[in-house]
């Protein structure tokens, strides 16, 4: 597509809750990333996928958080039992490589655990 | 882990001035990004620099990748209200797997 396209734009679940949330990159671009915004906050790094392989996922804050790609496409990012200090924007990037750093961002989820 | 460190959080200036901000690491990179992000928007990517030294400009924005490696700054020239947002720094250390690591941003606001 023409852009990085994320939904949904917003989620409000209830605490205990599994989300789902999906970015589908520019075509072409074999690196994706997610990075949380919390408000207020700079971009905080989640997990990179070259391909369908995450060779880095050190950012997932626990193990409720997990990520899967499907081939160079769609990808899912996964909270398990949300909790209130989940609440953040889910900003999702792609690139055609990891080296020149120009990632274009998706307009983000907006996550809202109450 | 590489931090980087902007500040202050918040700048307000008169429409018509100059403003610049700057951004320092702890740890140096060979690629600095300088990001606006929009309220309800992800960030657009203003400027790219590859070479420490470097000096680029896009219209009214003016960056440089500083000689250490360590810093950057970005002008905006002649602010206009569309200029209101949030401004990352963002630097990458290029390796096989290397992502880009954020500042925590400055808001502009620019008064009319």
């Amino acid at each position: 597509g023409a852009g990085v396209s994320q939904s949904p734009s917003n989620k409000v679940t209830e605490k205990g809750k599994d989300v789902e949330l999906r970015c589908d990159p520019i075509s072409g671009h074999t690196a994706l990333y997610w990075y949380r915004q919390r408000l207020g906050q700079g971009l905080e790094f989640l997990i990179y996928f070259q391909g369908n392989s995450a060779p880095d996922k050190s950012g997932l804050p626990s193990d409720r958080f997990s990520a899967e790609r499907t081939g160079e496409s769609v990808s899912t990012l996964t909270i398990q039992r949300t909790q209130q200090e989940d609440s953040a924007v889910y900003l999702c990037a792609s690139s055609f490589g990891p080296r020149r750093g120009g990632y274009t961002f998706g307009s983000g989820t907006r996550l809202t655990v109450v | 882990g590489q931090q980087l460190n902007q500040s202050p959080q918040s700048m307000f200036i008169q429409e018509g001035e100059d403003v610049s901000m700057n951004c320092t690491s702890s740890s140096i990179f060979n690629t600095w990004l300088w990001y606006k992000q929009d309220p309800g928007e992800g960030p657009v990517l203003l400027i790219a620099l590859y070479k420490a030294g470097e000096l680029t400009s896009n219209g009214r924005l003016t960056a440089q990748f500083g000689i250490t490696r360590k810093d950057s700054f970005l002008n905006i020239s002649a602010s206009i209200p569309s200029d209101v947002g949030i401004y990352f720094c963002a630097g990458l250390y290029t390796g096989a797997n290397s992502k880009l690591t954020f500042g925590k941003g400055i808001t502009l606001s620019v008064r009319p």
